[in-house]
């Protein structure tokens, strides 16, 4: 079982609200991702983090901004949400070096903007 | 930088068969191919990989090969059951994991 939890899982919240999805992991990884998921299934890396005090856009742009001050934290932050914001937002991380690369995901918080 | 395609994009077969999906990449360099398998409301969970060494990998039901010459994988499995019914995604991995678009999966009882 991987150790990464993503809080809320669900949230239904109005126009105009800000929002924080929470992620954090306790396995010491260094890297960390947050990716969108639409109801296509396909997946947008949209952030992503090499450590502490790093962040890094991703290949799909996002109104949505990260920050990483502990190296088991990685929350994502939406300062006004939009119902164009409504999707699925999966955390991962990996180890920076591993040898096998694997992505650890949470469960993945499923937000719907009214 | 690498791009992953993925293929189907949606797989229906009946319980007891076997279902095979396919992916190709672009990046040469690309030297680990791993296979996530994502069950409603929960996230991809890794199910199998293969580094670029290898040209064949097996688990129980599921099996992986590698072609590095084409530059393609597929992911095998065999005696399909109800409970393999999910999305499941390719991934190729130089320096950045990139992922294909998947493939959602359903196994008729």
């Amino acid at each position: 079982e991987a150790d990464i939890y993503q809080t809320p899982r669900y949230l239904v919240i109005g126009t105009g609200k800000k929002i924080t999805l929470e992620c954090s992991q306790t396995m010491g990884h260094d890297k960390m991702y947050w990716y969108q998921q639409d109801p296509g299934m396909e997946l947008h890396l949209i952030h992503y983090s090499y450590g502490v005090n790093s962040t890094e856009k991703g290949d799909l742009s996002s109104e949505s901004t990260v920050s990483r001050i502990r190296t088991e934290h990685f929350p994502l932050t939406l300062e006004s949400a939009r119902p164009s914001h409504t999707s699925q937002y999966l955390c991962a991380s990996s180890e920076w070096t591993g040898p096998g690369g694997e992505l650890f995901f949470g469960e993945g918080s499923r937000l719907t903007v009214l | 930088g690498e791009n992953v395609e993925q293929h189907p994009s949606t797989l229906s077969v009946q319980e007891g068969d076997s279902a095979v999906i396919k992916c190709t990449y672009s990046d040469s360099a690309s030297n680990y191919f791993p296979w996530y398998k994502q069950e409603l409301g929960k996230g991809p969970q890794l199910i199998i990989d293969i580094r670029s060494n290898v040209g064949e990998k097996k688990d129980q039901r599921i099996a992986v090969t590698l072609n590095k010459t084409a530059k393609h994988f597929s992911l095998h499995i065999t005696e399909t059951q109800p409970e393999d019914s999910a999305v499941y995604f390719c991934a190729a991995k130089n320096n950045d994991m990139r992922f294909g678009a998947g493939t959602r999966l359903t196994v008729k009882p």
